[in-house]
This record gives structure tokens, sequence and C-alpha cells, in this order.
């Protein structure tokens, strides 16, 4: 059984510049979360999918955006790139709609992101 | 005030010892507590949840709630060299909704 799985695993970009980071959730998991962890820092909460719609949106600007598609995998956009937005970007998958109790966030390897 | 602190370490001690890691938190609304063990480059790895007051236990892990004075515990027996890593704790007001970290204590089990 797949866990959740997060591609790229790294990548490099330059101030301005705009990037597209992808997940898939474990098998059976219908919402996905992105989280960004600064080093050194605990996660902050991007926000979460579910049913193809943004369900919660934590403190972030409209600079970060997001979709899920039907198959429930989804991908984080970044638009005009800071040299703060380096990060570790982390997805986490759940069941909401299956039954389950839900709350149980399970997490991806992450993509680090690095802005020169 | 932070709405949850954790002691970020690093916390050093030698193999077989009980190991604790604490959080303290200020919303009243966190009903779900969690602990995730995060090791160096890759992404946390959920190792306990509760739901209530009280204990629950888990091998060698124990995971303590007390609401009533906004403080968590995760107790590690016999740790491990392999136990080294960052421990996280997290707290969400409902069921699947975001999660709200702490900044992690590093631990570091020694041979």
């Amino acid at each position: 059984d797949a866990g959740v799985t997060q591609s790229p695993t790294h990548l490099i970009k330059t101030r301005g510049q705009q990037v597209t980071l992808r997940c898939s959730p474990k098998s059976g998991h219908d919402t996905v979360s992105w989280y960004q962890q600064a080093l050194g820092q605990g996660p902050q909460f991007i926000f979460q999918y579910y049913e193809e719609e943004e369900r919660q949106r934590g403190n972030f600007p409209d600079r970060f955006s997001g979709h899920q598609f039907p198959n429930y995998s989804s991908e984080l956009n970044v638009n005009a790139l800071l040299l703060g937005d380096s990060a570790l970007y982390l997805c986490a998958s759940s069941s909401q709609g299956r039954g389950g109790f839900g709350n149980e966030q399970y997490f991806g390897p992450g993509t680090r992101l690095t802005v020169t | 005030q932070k709405e949850v602190e954790q002691d970020p370490g690093p916390l050093s001690v030698p193999e077989g010892a009980i190991v604790s890691l604490n959080c303290t938190y200020s919303n009243s609304a966190f009903q779900y507590f969690m602990w995730y063990r995060q090791y160096s480059r890759k992404g946390p790895e959920l190792l306990m949840y509760t739901y209530s007051s009280g204990n629950k236990e888990d091998g060698r892990f124990t995971a303590q709630v007390d609401k009533s004075s906004k403080y968590i515990s995760l107790f590690i027996r016999d740790s491990q060299p392999s136990d080294s890593a960052t421990y996280l704790c997290a707290f969400s007001n409902n069921a699947g909704n975001m999660l709200t970290f702490g900044g992690g204590t590093r631990l570091m089990v020694k041979p």
C-alpha cells in the first residue's frame, strides 16, 4: 500500500518565479492538506482540499493556491516566489468522506524548495 | 502568547532512559492531540493521537493529556538510538481539520 507521495523531492527557483508541487494521497484517502515547514520550526497549515474544493485556509497570502483533481491528487502553486518561501512543503492526506475518523493525517516526505 | 509551546531541546539521554516530552497549549477549542516523529529531511510520522484526557499506551510510547491544565506529554520507555529524531506535538479543534504544531523537540539517544 503506497503512502503519500510528493514530487519533486527538491527544486531550486529564482525570486519572482512560479512553482508547482504535486501530491498523491494515501490509498483510500480523499482529503489533502498542505503545510509549510521552515528550517527548525513546526509545520504551518496552508490549506486543505476535499471534494476538489478548498475547505480551510491558513494565514498564507493569495500567492499560494491549490487544486485537487477527481482522483484526489493535489497541486500546490506558489507565484512570485520570495526568499522567505524557501522551506519544506509537506502534503498530508486523510479520509473524511468514507466513514473514517478523519483526523489522522499522514504526511509525505515533502518537497524541499530553495528560492535564490 | 503562542498557541502551542514546546521546548526545542536538544534533549540528550543515554540509551535505555525514560524520555518525557511536553507541550502546553492555550486554545481551549483543541480537542484532538497528536504526536509526530520526524527524522532529518523526512516527513512527520504519526505516533499517537488521543481525544480525551488520560493516558494512551502503544508499545514503548505513552501519550498523556491533561485538558484542565492544557498540557500534553509523550513518554518513551527504554529509549533507543533509533528514537533520535524531532518530536512534534500537534492539535486540532475538530476531526479532519487543520493541525496546529509545536516547534518540535530534538531528541538524541546516545548508545
